[in-house]
């Protein structure tokens, strides 16, 4: 079982905004990273550290932490944002890392 | 534009070997950690191992501990995974992953798949 917990699906009509989130212990102590995967690619990373974009993600994401949870927020969804997301962080022992289970979006 | 490629999947028997590689392009590979990731088919990405920028310090999940081992040389920008005493549950896409600071995964290969069938 996955030490990071995420709700396996959400769906967001076009334009809106949608928050996923990703609970677990050790992010009280680290920061979350987000990927975003479609089918048949490699993930992608679109936000990690307290809210990074890496250069040529769009800046309708962004990240956000609060206790044990961390958040990516896509504000104004558009159709290409639908896939899976995952977060991704260390577990509770700092050496290694864990995968929540995933989110797939869709895009209404 | 960092590049990784991956190489070495096929299919194999339970019980037997793969040695996986990751070739490293237009990086100081040995000024990074990196790590193998896998995603089963139809299922979410799994944390498999990492290794620290010297090669001096590994780290396995609990499903591949004592099965895998993973290496580098930073000489040939290259990444490996030995896998041995494979399992049907290792069947995978396995990629490989480079790490910026705090273990943020800011680059992958395309991927390379892993059968585990008699």
């Amino acid at each position: 079982s996955s030490e990071l917990t995420q709700d396996p699906a959400v769906s967001v009509a076009l334009g809106q905004t949608v928050r996923i989130t990703c609970q677990g212990d050790s992010l009280r102590r680290y920061f979350a990273s987000w990927y975003q995967q479609k089918p048949g690619q490699a993930p992608l990373l679109v936000i990690y550290g307290k809210n990074n974009r890496p250069s040529g993600i769009p800046d309708r994401f962004s990240g956000s932490s609060s206790g044990n949870t961390a958040s990516l927020t896509i504000t104004g969804a558009q159709a290409e944002d639908e896939a899976d997301y995952y977060c991704h962080s260390r577990d509770s022992s700092g050496n290694h890392r864990v995968f929540g289970g995933g989110t797939k979006l869709t895009v209404l | 534009e960092v590049q990784l490629l991956e190489s070495g999947g096929g299919l194999v028997q339970p019980g037997g070997s793969l040695r996986l590689s990751c070739a490293a392009s237009e990086l100081i590979f040995s000024g990074y950690a990196m790590s193998w990731v896998r995603q089963a088919p139809g299922r979410g990405l799994e944390w498999v191992s990492g290794i620290s920028e010297s090669g001096g310090n590994t780290y396995h999940a609990d499903s591949v501990k004592g099965r895998f081992t993973i290496s580098r040389d930073n000489s040939q920008n290259t990444l490996h995974l030995q896998m041995n005493s494979l399992r049907a549950e290792d069947t995978a896409v396995y990629y490989c992953a480079k790490e910026r600071n705090g273990g943020v995964l800011d680059y992958w290969g395309q991927g390379t798949l892993v059968t585990v069938s008699s």
